[in-house]
């Protein structure tokens, strides 16, 4: 199975300032298709996750532009800009390029 | 709109069954692979369970810790998403959410294992 590990695990933030979060996978996500799929979804309290980035970059219809993905091969990073109120909550990376899926452990954003 | 609603969740013993179903609307559902994820009280998000799209031929996966209890499947014709259970586990409490494919999940579904 692939671990994915992410850092850090908390990041608290102050309004308007940037966070980011580094993903970590053991192997690498290249497909045999070519593609990379390493996601990154968010999740509030009490709400599902919603994926905002797939295979590292492509912002998800709707996603703020203050998200931005990046990386290559093993290590991927989450950026948010600007950060705002709704922006609370758990971020997760997650690989789709082997079976089984993973995840990382989740990384709790807090506004400060 | 993109919708999935989970239902069947709730209080069941150890060794019993469930039978989740995930109803959708919204898209062309036959077109799209599927999938089940879960997640226990407190922790991270974990895959459950994953079934192909009439385009892509290919088996059902299923993460280890469920395979040969659960048993995946699909109604196109309905388009819902169905998560058969067998002997639960009291380690298979979660909220279980379905997704079509990674992009869009439903809000999730109780299911408590507990004597």
């Amino acid at each position: 199975d692939i671990l994915m590990t992410q850092t850090p695990l908390s990041s608290p933030v102050t309004l308007g300032q940037s966070a980011s979060i580094s993903c970590r996978s053991s192997q690498s996500l290249v497909h045999s298709d070519g593609n990379t799929y390493l996601s990154w979804l968010h999740q509030r309290p009490g709400q599902p996750p919603r994926l905002l980035i797939n295979k590292i970059s492509n912002r998800i219809s709707g996603v703020p532009d203050r998200f931005s993905g990046s990386g290559a091969g093993t290590d991927f990073t989450l950026k948010i800009s600007r950060v705002e109120a709704e922006d609370a909550g758990v971020y997760y990376c997650m690989q789709a390029t082997q079976f089984p899926r993973t995840f990382g452990q989740g990384t709790k954003v807090e506004i400060k | 709109e993109v919708q999935l609603v989970e239902s069947g969740g709730g209080l069941v013993q150890p060794g019993r069954s469930l039978r989740l179903s995930c109803t959708t609307s919204g898209f062309t559902f036959g077109d799209f692979a599927m999938s089940w994820f879960r997640q226990a009280p407190g922790k991270g998000l974990e895959w459950v369970a994953f079934i192909r799209g009439k385009v892509w031929p290919g088996p059902t996966e299923y993460a280890a810790s469920v395979k040969g209890r659960f048993t995946m499947s699909r109604d196109d014709s309905k388009s819902i998403a169905y998560l058969q259970m067998d002997s639960l586990k009291t380690e298979d409490t979660a909220v279980y959410f379905c997704s079509r494919f990674n992009d869009f999940w439903g809000q999730g579904t109780l299911v408590t294992v507990s004597s």
